[in-house]
């Protein structure tokens, strides 16, 4: 299967700082990029659509001044926390979708996931 | 109504027993179903895709009802290595995105 990779793996930082985690696809190109969060004991709350080259689509709620993603290259998608407080500590995980024959069952690869701890 | 909504959970069951997990989801113009497992601070493995006629993979069976918008997944003969959480996914978002039920969490016991 496609491999999706993120970095950092976790992350421990202190109020009002920024951190930037990565987000590859490594063995195929993906047009669009998914970033997820999760909360302890949640479902998967969908932060923003990636689009390859436009701008992300966020979803309500999420600001987007202070989750910044960048989609420079079909396999590189990047978001960044600004401005870091305690309540945005939580498990960030982004999937790229690998364009398919049939567009309505394109699959989605996740990566790792990056633990953010805010103190 | 939430998106996906799922049987909350937990189910604790022995080795050996057969588990049900039920999801119903409110976008009827939804065209992809699916089972994810996820491990305590892991990410989302796929599990299997749901297609209209039912399909079978080993020890899981998984069926959708688009008229009741009802999709369910059967594990048979449990093993210790089922324990996870089970989370129904729907293809459905304005773009394209997965939505995600809360998850139901399996603990399999000797």
């Amino acid at each position: 299967g496609a491999v999706v990779s993120q970095h950092p793996s976790w992350v421990i930082c202190k109020s009002g700082t920024s951190v930037k985690i990565e987000c590859r696809s490594l063995d195929f190109q993906a047009t669009t990029m998914f970033w997820y969060r999760q909360f302890p004991k949640q479902s998967l709350m969908l932060m923003a659509t990636s689009n390859e080259g436009s701008k992300a689509t966020y979803e309500q709620g999420v600001e987007k001044d202070k989750f910044l993603i960048n989609h420079a290259s079909l396999t590189l998608s990047t978001l960044t926390v600004t401005s870091a407080h305690p309540e945005d500590s939580s498990f960030y995980i982004c999937s790229a979708r690998r364009q398919g024959v049939l567009t309505l069952y394109n699959e989605q690869f996740f990566g790792p996931g990056t633990r953010l701890t805010v103190l | 109504r939430k998106e996906v909504e799922q049987d909350p959970g937990p189910f604790n069951v022995p080795e050996g027993a057969t588990v049900a997990f039920n999801c119903t989801y409110s976008n009827s113009a939804s065209q992809s179903f699916f089972w994810y497992r996820q491990d305590c601070r892991k990410e989302p493995k796929l599990l299997m895709s749901v297609y209209s006629s039912g399909n079978e993979d080993g020890r899981f069976t998984a069926q959708l009802n688009r008229a009741s918008q009802y999709i369910s997944l059967l594990i048979r003969d449990s093993k210790l290595s089922d324990s996870a959480t089970y989370l129904c996914v729907v293809n459905g978002g304005s773009q394209g995105n997965l939505i995600f039920g809360k998850g139901t969490k399996l603990s399999v016991k000797p």
